[in-house]
């Protein structure tokens, strides 16, 4: 069955980088892409951006650029993202969601709370 | 950015009541137009994609319909365990954009 393991809660400093990882199980990981959507209170759920883990290509929410960078390691079936320059805007809890064939977010994450403060 | 706009924002049901959910899109979003339930403490569900298309293994009772701008979430007979903030998603284009929610309560 398909699976997308992420690792644990982030506690974090303002103005450091913080690389979370989702690992997937299941499935042929180069054979879907991966999004990943942040999830606050106040802005409810956003997409930051996909990648296709075959390619290694990219789409960024605009947003997000600058801000996050997604990556993959396919030897590992595993997706990555970075977030950099924390403030605590970038508290959230983020989620890694395949994309099925057809497009919608199919399979996610249990989520990681990322939490920034000094 | 396509705005999605969801309604109504809380909505409190019986057992057994069909229960409608809308999502409103700023544009034409060619029916790009998924449904996703979550509960407490979990992570969004896959229900529907495409507007009407049932997602494996989600029950019957759930179904979706629409076009244009205009998209609407059925449960024909509300159950205890689809107490759950549901969300919808546009992927006609970039960036995907989110409702902000409709949370289902039993009364």
């Amino acid at each position: 069955q398909v699976q997308l393991q992420q690792s644990g809660a982030e506690l974090v400093k303002p103005g450091t980088s913080v690389k979370l990882s989702c690992k997937a199980s299941g499935y042929t990981f180069t054979s879907n892409h991966m999004n990943w959507i942040k999830q606050t209170t106040g802005q409810g759920l956003e997409w930051i951006g996909i990648i296709n883990p075959g390619s290694g290509g990219t789409s960024y929410n605009v947003k997000f650029k600058g801000k996050a960078t997604l990556t993959v390691d396919k030897s590992s079936s595993t997706a990555f993202m970075q977030l950099s320059s924390l403030t605590p805007e970038d508290s959230a809890v983020y989620y890694c969601a395949r994309a099925a064939n057809s497009g919608p977010h199919d399979y996610w994450g249990q989520g990681v709370m990322v939490t920034v403060s000094s | 950015d396509i705005q999605m706009t969801q309604s109504p924002s809380f909505l409190s049901a019986s057992v057994g009541e069909r229960v409608t959910l809308s999502c409103k899109a700023s544009q034409n979003i060619n029916k790009y137009l998924d449904w996703y339930q979550q509960k407490l403490g979990e992570a969004p569900k896959l229900l529907i994609y495409n507007t009407n298309n049932l997602h494996t293994g989600i029950p019957s009772r759930f179904s979706g319909s629409g076009s244009g701008t205009d998209y609407t979430l059925t449960i024909s007979s509300l159950q205890p365990e689809d107490v759950a903030t549901y969300f919808c998603l546009q992927r006609n284009s970039w960036p995907w954009t989110f409702g902000g929610g409709t949370k289902l309560e039993l009364k």
